[in-house]
């Protein structure tokens, strides 16, 4: 079965502290894994995928397969990093629909 | 390019009525899909289309839903004689352009609520 599990649904860290968004997926073959962010009023965007490798924004997030975790980190927090975080999979072959987990909004305090 | 656009933004109707939720892909791309996001919840795949075809519609409810990308105009998802558990938001997403195209662009979505 392809689930994605987003163990937290509300996280609130102080500005400047270090951040860390959980995900775990189950998924039979090799997945695409993905972090979509929603800002307030503002429609669901890709904020980074995990076979670009990129740190977006100053976030990463590692494909850990023997945990089958991905993971979204950011050293720093600001506040303009408060939003509704949702982690993603699709199968790799073709254009494939997205199993998204529920969600975790975060909340970045000054 | 304006992006996945989607209309109505917010949809009220009674319970038996129709609803018809539209949704335009950004200029280039081939694929549309629908989720569905119920209150509490994450987003739920419905349908996958591309042109005049449905690639995938595991996720669409036996019953009462329907959906379309006609070779001209919008995709359309069509439910008939609605329910209140029916009440959810609906997004849209466009992707398989050519230089992405395996990445889904979203629209901002329509509340639908059933009294």
């Amino acid at each position: 079965a392809q689930r994605v599990t987003q163990p937290e649904k509300l996280l609130s860290v102080f500005k400047g502290a270090p951040v860390e968004l959980k995900c775990n997926y189950s998924y039979s073959g090799s997945p695409e894994l993905f972090w979509y962010v929603q800002y307030s009023r503002q429609r669901l965007q890709l904020l980074l995928r995990h076979i670009s490798r990129e740190s977006i924004k100053g976030f990463t997030a590692d494909l850990n397969k023997g945990e089958t975790s991905f993971h979204l980190k950011k050293p720093f927090a600001q506040e303009e990093d408060s939003a509704m975080y949702y982690c993603a999979l699709s199968g790799r072959e073709g254009a494939q629909k997205l199993v998204f987990g529920q969600g975790t909004r975060l909340t970045i305090n000054p | 390019n304006a992006g996945v656009m989607q209309n109505p933004r917010h949809l009220v109707r009674r319970r038996g009525q129709e609803a018809r939720l539209r949704c335009s892909p950004m200029k280039g791309h081939s694929h549309v899909y629908w989720y569905r996001q119920l209150p509490e919840e994450g987003l739920k795949f419905m349908v996958y289309l591309q042109k005049e075809n449905i690639i995938d519609e595991s996720g669409m409810p036996k019953e009462r839903f329907s959906a379309e990308f006609p070779k001209e105009g919008p995709s359309i998802l069509r439910i008939q004689q609605v329910v209140r558990g029916d009440s959810a938001a609906y997004f849209c997403a466009s992707g398989g352009s050519l230089n992405s195209y395996n990445e889904q662009f979203f629209g901002p979505g329509t509340r639908l609520t059933v009294l």
